[in-house]
C-alpha cells in the first residue's frame, strides 16, 4: 500500500533557528513529491519536486529529492514565528490524479 | 484568496442528518478534489471530478457521494450523518495531472 511518513511529528524551536523536515514514501510509479504549508485552514503549495538532487529554493525555504533513497527534506534557516505550522508531504502516483499525504510535521517557533 | 471557493465554512448537524458542502474551482481548472482532515489524520482522498466524470475514488464510505456539474463546480454529499464524520472537508482544484492543486479553505462540518 502506498504511504508517506513525516518526521518529526512535531517541533519547537525558536526564531532564527534552522530546522529540517522529513519526508519518505513508499509509492508504486512514483511522479512527484509535494510539500504543503497548513496554517489555519487550506494547504498551501510550497514546492513541487520531480528529480532527484535538484533543490528548489524560495526564500528562506529550500527543499531536496532523493529517489534512490525515496525520501524528500525540506529545510527552513532563520525560522520566524510567521512559520509555525503544520507542513505536509504529499506523493503523487503516476496514472492517478490523488495525493496521498503524510500527517505532517507541527512546527511551533517562539520568540 | 486561493480562487477555490468552500461553502458553507462551518456546518453544525446531527447524527443521522445528510448535507451539502460546494466547491468552485479556480477559474480554468477542470479537475475537483475532495479530500477529509480529521483529527490526527493526514488529508484523506475522497474522490475526483475532472470536466464532469468521476475519475478517481479513494477511501470515500458509500454514504457519501459527489458530483461535478457542467459549470465545473462540485458538491460533496454526506448523508446519515456520524460523530465520526466531524472532520474539516478541503476542495482542491487542478489544471489538469501534474500541475499540482490548489486547496479551498474547507468546511468544517462538525457532528453532534
Amino acid at each position: 500500500e502506498d504511504k508517506v511518513v513525516q518526521s518529526p511529528l512535531s517541533l519547537v524551536v525558536h526564531e532564527g533557528d534552522t530546522v529540517t523536515l522529513n519526508c519518505s514514501y513508499e509509492v508504486t510509479n512514483f511522479r512527484s513529491l509535494l510539500w504543503y504549508k497548513q496554517e489555519k485552514k487550506a494547504p498551501t503549495f510550497l514546492f513541487m519536486l520531480t528529480s532527484s538532487g535538484i533543490e528548489k529554493k524560495s526564500g528562506r525555504l529550500s527543499s531536496i529529492l532523493d529517489k534512490k533513497e525515496l525520501f524528500s527534506i525540506l529545510n527552513i534557516t532563520a525560522t520566524q514565528t510567521g512559520d509555525s505550522a503544520v507542513y505536509l508531504c504529499a506523493v503523487e502516483p503516476h496514472n492517478t490524479d490523488k495525493l496521498i499525504f503524510g500527517t505532517g510535521t507541527r512546527l511551533q517557533v517562539f520568540p | 484568496d486561493s480562487g477555490v471557493t468552500q461553502t458553507p465554512k462551518h456546518l453544525i448537524t446531527a447524527t443521522g442528518q445528510r448535507v451539502t458542502l460546494r466547491c468552485s474551482p479556480r477559474s480554468g481548472d477542470l479537475s475537483v478534489y475532495w479530500y477529509q482532515q480529521s483529527l490526527d489524520q493526514g488529508l484523506q482522498f475522497l474522490i475526483q471530478y475532472y470536466n464532469g466524470e468521476e475519475r478517481a475514488k479513494g477511501n470515500i464510505l458509500e454514504r457519501f457521494s459527489a458530483q461535478q456539474f457542467p459549470d465545473l463546480h462540485s458538491e460533496l454529499n454526506l448523508s446519515s450523518l456520524e460523530l465520526g464524520d466531524s472532520a474539516l472537508y478541503f476542495c482542491a482544484s487542478s489544471v489538469g495531472t501534474g500541475f499540482g492543486y490548489t486547496f479551498g479553505s474547507g468546511t468544517r462540518l462538525t457532528v453532534v
